[in-house]
């Protein structure tokens, strides 16, 4: 069974600085996608990046970006220019690219990692 | 408005009440998911959905029961309400082509 693994319970960083999480996971599929997800104090649940694993290019969205080493199994996030409202939980979330009996197109998560960010 | 919504947002009850927490979306996703949200948990499949009439276990389904008569609703039902299924849910569907799930803004409820 996979697994996403989210060391860090918590981080925190300097607004305008940059941050990076952390999140490994176990797998022996060869195609799967990984995503990360921000959580806000409203509770909605916001995709920040989605990364296919047959890309070696690493995704990017604005301020946004991973380092996705595929053979380490691991898939950092690392925000720059960190801004208040990057204040939230972050996911880390794993979905097999495969079709077969089981839990097709679930995601499995991480525990989160809670970031602050101070002024 | 187009998206997925979930009802009631809030809800107190009872150990021993059944409660139905309601989960619609508008984009005629196939695939339809319930998870709570527990901490130290990070989020956890309850059950999910293929289709209409197809549903499925997920990592944590005791306690609770599932129906999916149409593509756009999902409901959750807890039979007999206990003090351990205290928690907030998410209702997604997954996007066609993307993958990604959407997910509604979660109902948190609280059992007595």
């Amino acid at each position: 069974a996979q697994t996403v693994t989210q060391s860090q319970p918590e981080m925190s960083v300097q607004e305008a600085e940059t941050v990076t999480l952390s999140c490994t996971y176990d797998t022996s599929e060869s195609d799967y996608y990984l995503f990360w997800y921000k959580q806000p104090p409203s509770r909605q649940m916001i995709l920040v990046i989605r990364q296919e694993a047959y890309k070696q290019q690493n995704a990017t969205e604005n301020r946004f970006s991973v380092n996705f080493q595929k053979a380490a199994k691991s898939f950092s996030l690392k925000i720059s220019d960190s801004q208040l409202g990057d204040a939230a939980m972050y996911f880390c979330a794993y979905r097999s690219a495969m079709n077969y009996g089981g839990s097709q197109g679930n995601l499995i998560f991480g525990k989160g990692t809670k970031l602050s960010v101070k002024p | 408005d187009a998206g997925i919504t979930q009802s009631p947002r809030y809800k107190i009850t009872e150990t021993g009440r059944q409660v139905t927490l309601m989960c619609h979306q508008t984009w005629s996703h196939s695939y339809m998911f319930w998870y709570r949200q527990d901490l130290g948990h990070g989020l956890r499949l309850i059950y999910y959905s293929a289709a209409a009439d197809i549903t499925d276990k997920g990592e944590v389904p005791d306690g609770y029961v599932v129906s999916r008569s149409k593509t756009e609703n999902f409901p959750l039902t807890l039979e007999s309400a206990t003090r351990s299924q205290t928690s907030v849910y998410f209702c997604a569907s997954r996007g066609t082509y993307t993958g990604e799930l959407f997910f509604g803004e979660g109902s948190r409820l609280t059992v007595l």
